[in-house]
């Protein structure tokens, strides 16, 4: 299994630019999430998704949208890209709820913007 | 929304010293798992605590769980090199939810 994976590695926007961030995973899980890491900082949930045709906001939802149309693939879509969003983006994938808890989560090695 | 509080933000060991980080919520938790960042890696999962004053261990790792499920702790015993990197808790709500990721502890271990 390839587990979660993230392309592309690395990518430097201009202001105003729109790009789409690929994550998919091949461990049929239900539950998969978007995160952004600032420098030093911890990881801020953008979206997730619980399900195929299934999304919800995180807590810093502005600027991005998600789809989920199949169970493997939750692409991440920046439109008009602007400095504050120059970040290192993790995509994580979890089988979702076991019972009352929450099973672990699985992160892709990430994706570095840069938006000039 | 849920807010998880982890501290300390920083901390550097001489190696073989002990380190631990605290992870407390306002609220009851249902669950709270722990992860290690390495620098320039990605999170990697390392456990789940579950029960009210759970206590797990991992070689030189233990991990608390409060009795009242509003706090954790990782512990780590006699620190190495190897242990370098940012440590988060992620908490779960008694609600249905998302997780809530700590902000964070970074460790720094000199030789």
């Amino acid at each position: 299994n390839a587990g979660v994976t993230q392309t592309p590695k690395f990518r430097i926007l201009k202001i105003g630019q729109s790009m789409t961030l690929q994550c998919a995973q091949d461990m049929n899980h239900n539950y998969m999430y978007w995160y952004r890491q600032d420098p030093g900082m911890g990881l801020k949930l953008i979206y997730y998704s619980v399900g195929a045709g299934i999304t919800d906001k995180g807590e810093v939802p502005n600027g991005y949208n998600v789809s989920r149309s199949t169970t493997e693939d939750f692409p991440l879509r920046l439109e008009l890209a602007a400095p504050s969003q120059t970040s290192v983006y993790f995509c994580a994938s979890s089988p979702g709820l076991a019972g009352f808890s929450y099973n672990e989560q699985f992160f892709g090695p990430g994706t570095r913007l840069t938006v000039l | 929304g849920q807010q998880v509080m982890q501290i300390p933000q920083y901390q550097h060991v001489q190696e073989g010293e002990d380190f631990t980080t605290y992870c407390n919520s306002s609220t009851t938790l249902s669950n709270i798992q722990w992860y290690k960042q390495r620098p320039g890696g990605h999170p990697v999962f390392l456990i789940q605590l579950v029960k009210s004053g759970e206590v797990k261990k991992q070689k030189r790792l233990t991990f608390q769980f409060g009795e009242a499920k509003k706090n954790s702790s990782l512990h780590i015993t006699a620190t190495q090199t190897t242990d370098v990197g940012t440590y988060f808790c992620n908490a779960g709500g008694t609600s249905y939810g998302k997780l809530t990721f700590g902000q964070g502890t970074i460790l720094t271990v000199h030789p």
